[in-house]
């Protein structure tokens, strides 16, 4: 079965960087896309960008391009998404989802990161 | 960009109701419409694509249709397991995934 698991809570000062992985298995990594995803509380959730996952082709949200780096090691079938910068409104749940027609069909658990000095 | 509006917020009901959620954008989008459901505590679960295309594993009573700007989602006979919050969400290829605020579907 599909599973993505992602690395666990993180804690982070202002200023700081983050990297969170997602671990696929069950499926051929390489034959979907990765996409990033967060939640913060009392929001809706915001699409930060994708990976293909065969290529390493990336496409960012505008919001965040400046901010955020998407790789992937197919070898270890394992996606990473970087976030740079942080603010304390970058405290959010992260998640990574499976790529399918428009949309997400698996996500990760999620992965808080919370941001405070 | 495109904004997704979802009515109501909160929607109470009872088991065996009939709940109807609904998803308006702002501009007309193509076929890239998606409703999932999330749990407290949960990663979100993909119920329908493609405005009403149900994911393997969704019981029938959930269904989606629209067109344009406005879709639905409808859960005929509402169950226990039900009681959750709904998101629709869209893509287009300018701005990416868009997502609407979310419904919660409560008790009564």
């Amino acid at each position: 079965q599909v599973r993505l698991v992602q690395s666990g809570a993180e804690v982070k000062k202002p200023g700081a960087s983050v990297k969170v992985s997602c671990k696929a298995s069950g499926y051929t990594f390489t034959e979907n896309a990765m996409h990033w995803v967060r939640q913060a509380p009392g929001q809706r959730f915001e699409w930060l960008g994708w990976t293909f996952t065969d290529t390493g082709y990336t496409t960012y949200s505008r919001k965040f391009q400046d901010r955020v780096t998407i790789t992937r090691d197919t070898y270890a079938t394992t996606a990473y998404m970087e976030l740079t910068s942080l603010t304390s409104e970058d405290t959010a749940v992260y998640y990574c989802a499976r790529g399918y027609e428009g949309t997400f069909d698996f996500w990760g658990q999620g992965t808080l990161v919370t941001v405070s000095s | 960009d495109i904004q997704m509006t979802q009515s109501p917020s909160t929607l109470s009901a009872s088991v065996g109701d009939r709940v109807t959620i609904t998803c308006r954008a702002s501009q007309t989008i193509t076929k890239w419409l998606a409703w999932c459901q999330q749990k407290p505590g949960q990663a979100p679960r993909l119920l329908i694509s493609k405005i009403s295309s149900l994911q393997d594993g969704v019981p029938s009573r959930f269904s989606g249709s629209g067109s344009g700007t406005e879709f639905t989602l409808t859960i005929n006979s509402l169950q226990p397991d039900d009681f959750a919050t709904y998101y629709c969400q869209e893509y287009n290829d300018y701005s990416g995934y868009t997502f609407g605020q979310g419904t919660k579907v409560e008790i009564k």
